[in-house]
């Protein structure tokens, strides 16, 4: 089974601190994704990766960035975190553009 | 534009019933739909996966729909559980773009005892 795992089910953070949310999959995807889903907006794309050092903004890339140092694991890091960027945040995995996304389990960031 | 709007926004049924989610769709060029299942507190997790000629597909109670001419989906649940309790999320592809997945708002689906 395809597994993809985010370090942390939880976060609470300050206004202004350095975030970093990581993302591993264990099946060799090419790709990888960073959505945050919010009440009535659904899923909105942050950031996909399609190959180690590669990224493409998505459609809210403001606020945050992306590294992917190896195949995989995929961060998100959220330079100077702030209020409005309270969410869940989604990682997924694919091989190829329009395949299966397999998401890890989320992590509900809080900014306070 | 590309986008994909559910409704409805919400459903609340009795255990056992029957329920048909909807899906519309302006996405080109259009690759596939697929419908996911996220519980409370997970990731989705896809149910099914229709492609330009499909028509209908089935996945145990779940039946889902494509009209390609129209760009419509819709999910049927035969005789639902509790368990079926869950929002789901139409997602449709475009071709040959990783970027190009849109997803709808999805469909919070409770099911009463």
């Amino acid at each position: 089974d395809v597994k993809v795992t985010q370090s942390s089910r939880y976060l609470v953070k300050r206004t202004g601190e350095k975030v970093f949310l990581e993302c591993v999959q264990d099946m060799d995807h090419e790709n990888m994704f960073w959505y945050r889903q919010d009440p009535g907006l659904g899923l909105r794309l942050i950031y996909f990766s399609y190959d180690v050092k590669m990224k493409e903004k998505g459609d809210i890339p403001e606020g945050y960035s992306v590294s992917r140092e190896k195949k995989e694991r995929f961060s998100l890091i959220l330079e100077s975190a702030s209020t409005n960027q309270t969410s869940m945040y989604l990682c997924a995995s694919s091989w190829g553009g329009d395949d299966e996304a397999f998401f890890g389990q989320g992590t509900r960031l809080t900014v306070v | 534009k590309n986008q994909v709007e559910q409704s409805p926004q919400s459903l609340i049924i009795l255990e056992g019933k029957n329920c048909t989610l909807q899906c519309n769709y302006t996405v080109s060029p259009f690759s596939n739909l697929r419908w996911y299942k996220q519980d409370t507190g997970r990731g989705p997790v896809s149910l099914t996966i229709m492609t330009f000629s499909e028509n209908t597909k089935s996945n145990g109670r779940y039946t889902a729909t494509l009209d390609a001419d129209t760009k419509q989906s819709s999910l049927h649940i035969t005789a639902s559980q509790l368990s079926d309790s869950a929002s789901y999320i139409c997602v449709v592809s475009a071709k040959s773009s990783a970027s190009k997945i849109i997803f709808g708002s999805g469909t919070r689906l409770s099911i009463r005892p």
